[in-house]
C-alpha cells in the first residue's frame, strides 16, 4: 500500500532565502508522485509532478522536486523565498496500484512561513 | 486552464438538517470526482470516489448514508450531507478528472459549520 509522510508539519524561512520542504513516500509500484499548494481560503494547485520521466521535476512559481528512489523521496526545493509562497503544501502519491484508480493519497501537510 | 467551481463557499446550518454542496467542471467533462474532508490543520482524507452514472465508492470508514455522493452528468457532482451534526463540521474539497489524466483540478472548497 501506498502511504507518504511529510516530515516537517512547519517550516519557516526568511524571504530570499532557499526553502526545502521533505517527503518520504512508500510505494509497491511504480509511483506518481505530486506537490500541491494551498493558500488560506483557496482550493489545492498542482506545483508539479513525477510520473517516471525526469527524476528531477520542475514546477511553477520556480519550485521543483527531485525523485530519488533510493531514499524515497521527493522533497520540495526552491532557491529564494518569496512572501507568496507562504502556504500549505501537500506531497502526494498516486494509487496506481492493480485497481488503477489513480485515487491520490495524501500527506500531512507542510505549513511554510514566510518572514519578511 | 479547466476550472472546477465548487458552492456554496462557505454554510451554516442547525444540527439535524440536510446540506448538499456541488462541484462542477465548468470547461471540461469530469469522468471521475473525488470528495475530500480536511479537519483543522490536518491533511485531506479522501472521502469517496465518484464515477459519473454509477454509484461512488466509499472509503473506509465513511457513512455512505450519511454522505450521499450523485454524479448526474459529466460537469456536476453533489455531496449531501444529511442529518448533520456539529462533528460534521469541517472543510470539504471536491476534484475532478478528465478521462485517464492523472491531473486533477480542484474546486474552492466548502466550509461546513453545523451549530
Amino acid at each position: 500500500a501506498q502511504s507518504v509522510t511529510q516530515l516537517d508539519s512547519h517550516v519557516s524561512v526568511s524571504e530570499g532565502t532557499p526553502v526545502l520542504l521533505r517527503c518520504n513516500y512508500s510505494s509497491s509500484y511504480s509511483p506518481s508522485l505530486f506537490w500541491y499548494v494551498q493558500h488560506p481560503n483557496k482550493g489545492l494547485q498542482l506545483l508539479l509532478k513525477y510520473t517516471s520521466a525526469a527524476t528531477l521535476v520542475k514546477g511553477i512559481n520556480g519550485f521543483e522536486a527531485e525523485f530519488k528512489k533510493s531514499e524515497t523521496s521527493f522533497h520540495l526545493t526552491k532557491p529564494s523565498a518569496h512572501m507568496s509562497d507562504a502556504a500549505e503544501y501537500f506531497c502526494v502519491v498516486s494509487d496506481r496500484g492493480s485497481s488503477n484508480t489513480g485515487k491520490l493519497i495524501f500527506g500531512q501537510g507542510t505549513t511554510l512561513q514566510v518572514k519578511p | 486552464g479547466a476550472v472546477v467551481s465548487q458552492h456554496p463557499s462557505r454554510v451554516i446550518c442547525k444540527s439535524g438538517t440536510s446540506v448538499k454542496i456541488e462541484c462542477r467542471s465548468l470547461d471540461f467533462q469530469a469522468t471521475t470526482m473525488f470528495w475530500y474532508r480536511q479537519f483543522p490543520k490536518q491533511s485531506l482524507m479522501l472521502m469517496a470516489t465518484s464515477n459519473e452514472g454509477s454509484k461512488a465508492t466509499y472509503e473506509q470508514g465513511v457513512e455512505k448514508d450519511k454522505f450521499l455522493i450523485n454524479h448526474a452528468s459529466l460537469t456536476l457532482s453533489t455531496l449531501t450531507v444529511t442529518s448533520a451534526h456539529p462533528e460534521d463540521s469541517s472543510f470539504y474539497i471536491c476534484s475532478a478528472r478528465q478521462g485517464d489524466n492523472e491531473k486533477l483540478f480542484f474546486g474552492s472548497g466548502t466550509q461546513l459549520s453545523v451549530l
